[in-house]
């Protein structure tokens, strides 16, 4: 079966500092990782994937993320935050395996970012 | 190419009510998935569809939910009866292959039960 656990509900950064959201996940198969961004009253965006090529994986407006086998992990990184970075970040992890759970994401239950002036 | 459409936007019903949510994939994508987002929550998947068959519907409470995907039109979440409970976020997301490396997602059905 496969879970993610976000850390930490609400992360808040000042403009320019770095952004560091976290994000473990469990799989009994080799995952496939996304991160995506929401807005407020706004559907999903996608930031970035890990599809088992290169494990530093870097996305839109900056972001990337680092896929950790060891640590189970794959945090999201952006070295300077931005007032447009203010949103809510899921983690979600998809089943390489093709059983009958192939293709359904499993969602964290988000971090909401704030950036402060 | 326009992305993935979901209609209405928002949707207030009465308890006991019936919802019907309208989800139109990415043109080329065959696969769709259904999740709901409660406050609070990460999306919880409901279920997949292809063309004319519900492939996976595991998540989706086993009464007064249905979903279907005809071979013409949009995808439709069906919710009879409405309950307070039911008020969440309803989500459509589209996909070419099964595999999902990347699925498309659509801004979402707000059901309001009042």
């Amino acid at each position: 079966a496969q879970s993610v656990t976000q850390l930490g509900s609400h992360v808040s950064v000042s403009e320019g500092a770095l952004v560091l959201l976290r994000c473990n996940y469990s799989s009994s198969v080799p995952p496939y990782l996304f991160w995506y961004v929401q807005y407020p009253n706004q559907g999903l965006q996608l930031l970035l994937k890990y599809t088992s090529a290169a494990t530093l994986v870097k996305g839109i407006n900056g972001f990337e993320a680092e896929f950790k086998k060891s640590e189970t992990s794959f945090h999201l990184t952006k070295p300077s935050a931005h007032m447009s970075d203010a949103a809510e970040y899921f983690c979600a992890v998809s089943s390489a395996d093709r059983g009958s759970t192939l293709g359904r994401l499993y969602f964290g239950r988000g971090t909401q970012l704030t950036v402060w002036p | 190419n326009a992305g993935v459409m979901q209609n209405p936007r928002h949707l207030v019903r009465r308890r006991g009510q019936e919802a019907r949510l309208r989800c139109s994939p990415m043109k080329g994508h065959s696969h769709v998935y259904w999740y709901r987002q409660l406050p609070e929550e990460g999306l919880k998947f409901m279920v997949y569809l292809q063309k004319e068959n519900i492939i996976d519907e595991s998540g989706m409470p086993k009464e007064r939910f249905s979903a279907e995907f005809p071979k013409e039109g949009p995808s439709i979440l069906r919710i009879q009866q409405v309950v307070r409970g039911d008020s969440a976020a309803y989500f459509c997301a589209s996909s070419i292959r099964r595999e999902n490396t990347e699925a498309f997602f659509g801004q979402g059905t707000r059901l309001t039960v009042v």
